[in-house]
């Protein structure tokens, strides 16, 4: 596709269930990021996937957050009993390759708001 | 570990004048440096980035940002500024660690008024 597109825009969602975050990546891009907005804590790395492999997810908050990635493309993050203090914009950017100095293309985000 | 400090969360200035968004960053080692911009209900774009060689960087809308090691900083500048260029603007470091891990500052938003 032309960018990279996340799905959906907005989701509210009471307090104690689940989410599915999607992500759909810039083709043929073989890295991509999970990154969290909130306020007062601005942007926050989750995790990082290349390929389908998840090297690095040192930036989860807890056990409730899991994500994977299918087919090297599109990746869906899960939020388990979701409690207040996730609501936040969570952003998806993708990489050609994950080298550094590499630009990372950033989707419009998913903004989640818990009742 | 890596940290970034944007110092103003919120810098208000006139249509026509400079303005400079400053950012400072921490590490032990050598970093790559950029600013990612976001407008208004849009998803973050890069603006410019440093990475080695001359450390002024400019981006095609007229910013620029001059690496200083010995600073620890990378400010952002323009000497004339749009009312477009209303948004809020992101300084982040990354490092060398088999992949490209963004840390960010807080955010600058900035705001352009005639």
């Amino acid at each position: 596709g032309a960018g990279v597109s996340q799905s959906p825009s907005n989701k509210v969602t009471e307090k104690g269930k689940d989410v599915e975050l999607r992500c759909d990546p810039i083709s043929g891009h073989t890295a991509l990021y999970w990154y969290r907005q909130s306020l007062g804590q601005g942007l926050e790395f989750l995790i990082y996937f290349q390929g389908n492999s998840a090297p690095d997810k040192s930036g989860l908050p807890s056990d409730r957050f899991s994500a994977e990635r299918t087919g090297g493309s599109v990746s869906t993050l899960t939020i388990q009993r979701t409690q207040q203090e996730d609501s936040a914009v969570y952003l998806c950017a993708s990489s050609l390759a994950g080298g550094v100095g590499e630009t990372q293309y950033f989707g419009p985000g998913t903004r989640l708001l818990v009742l | 570990a890596q940290s970034v400090t944007q110092l103003d969360s919120q810098v208000p200035v006139f249509e026509e004048a400079p303005v400079e968004l400053r950012c400072n960053y921490s590490s032990s080692v050598s970093v790559y440096l950029f600013w990612y911009v976001q407008y208004p209900n849009q998803g973050l774009q890069l603006l410019l980035k440093y990475l080695s060689g001359s450390t002024l960087v400019k981006s095609i809308n007229g910013f620029e940002a001059e690496f200083n090691k010995s600073q620890t900083s990378f400010h952002l500048r323009k000497p004339s500024v749009h009312i477009s260029d209303t948004a809020e603007y992101f300084c982040a470091v990354s490092v060398d660690t088999g992949f490209q891990k963004l840390v960010f500052g807080t955010g600058t938003r900035l705001l352009v008024s005639p």
